[in-house]
């Protein structure tokens, strides 16, 4: 069974990066997107980009002069940088799989969720 | 961006109802629908890919419907434990965007 473990700082200062990691366990990377999406409180999800499994990217517009995904295939590890972050970056943020099925994808697994908060 | 807007925001049902929810997309997306069903505290959960297809260990009472801009998640026969908010996305081109979401409560 997949399992997406996640981990990363919790709380951060207005001007500081976001590291966030995503292990995978009980798969591989080879035939998926490996995605981060996030959840400010009591909001909805936004998607933030996502890496494949040659490490080619593709980032939200609405995100991308600040973020930079990337994985490690030797650790089986994808993670998360955003830098210049502000209170408007203070969400939940997951990790998840994305599956391709006859040209049709889908989030099937996700990590439990990291709670980042930026505040000075 | 493609924009995804959800009815209703929320409703509420008794257990054995009904429950249907709209997702309707700024602009054709094919089939590429999900649907995601989240709990307190939890991450989504994938129910539904492609509109229709029913992910591997959803209960049967979960259907999707629609194609183009208009689409549904049918829940029969309402059970406790679907109490919970969904989403719809569309993966038909980037960036992936999320409806706003449709919380199911308890009447």
């Amino acid at each position: 069974q997949v399992q997406l473990q996640q981990w990363g700082a919790g709380l951060l200062k207005p001007s500081e990066t976001l590291s966030l990691t995503c292990d995978v366990s009980g798969g591989s990377f080879s035939g998926y997107r490996w995605n981060w999406i996030r959840q400010p409180p009591g909001q909805g999800l936004e998607w933030i980009g996502e890496v494949n499994h040659s490490g080619s990217t593709t980032y939200n517009p609405s995100l991308k002069s600040r973020v930079t995904i990337s994985l490690d295939t030797s650790k089986i590890q994808f993670s998360l940088r955003l830098t210049s972050v502000t209170a408007a970056d203070t969400a939940v943020y997951y990790c998840a799989r994305m599956k391709t099925v006859y040209a049709r994808d889908a989030f099937d697994f996700w990590g439990q969720g990291t709670m980042v908060t930026v505040s000075s | 961006a493609i924009q995804m807007t959800q009815s209703p925001s929320s409703l509420a049902a008794s257990v054995g109802d009904r429950v249907t929810i709209t997702c309707r997309a700024s602009q054709a997306i094919r089939n590429d629908l999900g649907w995601y069903q989240q709990k307190p505290g939890k991450a989504p959960k994938l129910l539904i890919f492609a509109a229709v297809s029913l992910e591997s260990g959803v209960p049967s009472r979960f259907s999707g419907s629609g194609s183009g801009t208009a689409f549904t998640l049918t829940i029969s026969n309402l059970q406790p434990e679907d109490f919970a908010t969904y989403y719809c996305l569309q993966d038909y081109n980037y960036p992936w965007t999320f409806g706003q979401g449709t919380k199911v409560e308890i009447k």
